[in-house]
């Protein structure tokens, strides 16, 4: 079975703190992707990678960004966390069309 | 401006009937559609992908794609409690190598009464 894990389940941070979370897949999987879930308004893009070191703004990279090191590793950056930025966050991988999704982080900004 | 709608419900349905879930895209140059179901709590699993124009039946779902009207459907037969979920539809808007990016629609919320 393709497994995702992130770093966190939950999270609480500060306004203006510098915000890891990490993201693993074990299934040698090329692409990754990073978005954001919102009730009301879906799933939203943040940015995803095609392979180590690419990476591709998606539909809401503001505010954020990412590192791609290695295959299996994909980390999402919130520079200086902001409220707006309060959200669960929600990782996948793939080949062609079909995404895996990670179980989350809820993440809390005070 | 790439958008997927969905009505987002909640849609309610007795055992054993037919839920119908509907979906439309803005974008004409889309050539891949995905059905997601996401359980309370938990995260999104693919369900059903279609690409092709017409029915594309997997067991009790059925997924229905007309590309000149831009709608994609999603047909749960014999619908059971344990289909009461968020169903997310997805559709390719683009490429990046081998990554395709999905647009979702916000869900629709079924659920399925005893």
């Amino acid at each position: 079975d393709v497994k995702v894990t992130q770093s966190s389940r939950y999270l609480v941070k500060r306004t203006g703190e510098k915000v890891f979370l990490e993201c693993v897949q074990d299934m040698d999987h090329e692409n990754m992707f990073w978005y954001r879930q919102d009730p009301g308004l879906g799933l939203r893009l943040i940015y995803f990678s095609y392979d180590v070191k690419m990476k591709e703004k998606g539909d809401i990279p503001e505010g954020y960004s990412v590192s791609r090191e290695k295959k299996e590793r994909f980390s999402l950056i919130l520079e200086s966390a902001s409220t707006n930025q309060t959200s669960m966050y929600l990782c996948a991988s793939g080949q062609g069309g079909e995404q895996f999704f990670g179980p989350g982080t809820r993440l809390t900004v005070l | 401006q790439k958008e997927v709608e969905q009505n987002s419900g909640p849609l309610s349905v007795p055992e054993g009937a037919i839920a119908s879930l509907n979906c439309t895209y803005s974008d004409r140059g889309s050539q891949s559609f995905f059905w997601y179901r996401q359980y309370s709590g938990k995260s999104p699993e693919l369900i059903m992908f279609i690409y092709s124009n017409g029915d594309k039946e997997d067991g009790r779902f059925t997924a229905q794609l007309n590309k000149a009207s831009q709608y994609v459907s999603l047909l749960i037969r014999d619908s059971q409690p344990s289909d009461s979920a968020t169903y997310l539809c997805a559709v390719n808007v683009g490429s990046s190598g081998s990554a395709r990016q999905l647009t979702f629609g916000s869900g629709t919320q079924l659920t399925v009464l005893p």
